[in-house]
């Protein structure tokens, strides 16, 4: 089994909805975060989580919320989809600082209509 | 100006060929990491290095730290290595910040 996942891995909305993308992982990381990926932009950091209690915006958090439910689930919410969120979001976790790898999710393709 | 450039944007090489993508930064970092993605969209992280040289199989990446540059090198290319590499520094707190990606596709 995968060990970051991620659902839904497709989703097409239209404008105004509300949606949450999941990822759940079993690597027993700390630190959790979101990425939002656009052709010829890279990927870019939406909020990030150290631990259950801790959330933090990245660089581009407007329009978006998130939730640490438990050490091994980060949600990520669009509380009003609009379109220019249509993209591909990737899920991410990672232990020491400085020392290990971030391990990604396989993604979510998100259409917004 | 991004604070990561990555060269070329876009690569076309043969089967066997030694490739070659460059990674230039501007802010200060205490890592660099190398990632591929597949076609299929999933990432996986190649290298993470904040001095010296690590090599992996077929595949080695460089850093020059007083340059800010890293190199990612691919010995006896084949096309399963086919991919979109990104380079991604860590200023801090491991956050990264990414480039825009290469994207390199091998002939056979």
């Amino acid at each position: 089994d995968a060990d970051v996942t991620q659902t839904p891995r497709n989703r097409i909305t239209k404008t105004g909805k509300r949606i949450m993308l999941e990822c759940s992982q079993t690597k027993g990381h700390d630190r959790m975060y979101w990425y939002r990926q656009d052709p010829g932009l890279g990927l870019r950091l939406i909020y990030y989580s150290f631990d259950v209690k801790d959330i933090n915006k990245g660089e581009i958090s407007d329009g978006y919320s998130v939730s640490r439910q438990a050490q091994a689930k980060f949600s990520l919410s669009l509380e009003s989809a609009i379109p220019n969120q249509t993209a591909l979001y990737f899920c991410a976790t990672s232990d020491l600082p400085g020392r290990e790898e971030q391990f990604f999710g396989p993604g979510t393709r998100l259409t917004v209509l | 100006k991004n604070e990561v450039e990555q060269s070329p944007q876009n690569l076309t090489a043969q089967e066997g060929e030694f490739i070659t993508i460059n990674c230039s930064y501007s802010v200060g970092i205490s890592a660099l990491h190398w990632l591929q993605q597949h076609p299929g969209g999933g990432i996986v992280s190649l290298f993470m290095l904040s001095s010296g040289k690590k090599k992996h199989g077929r595949l080695i990446a460089t850093i020059n730290i007083q340059e800010k540059h890293s190199s990612l090198h691919i010995t006896a290319s084949h096309p399963r290595d086919s991919a979109v590499y990104i380079c991604a520094v860590e200023k801090g707190a491991q956050k990264l910040v990414f480039g825009q990606g290469t994207r390199l596709t091998i002939n056979p």
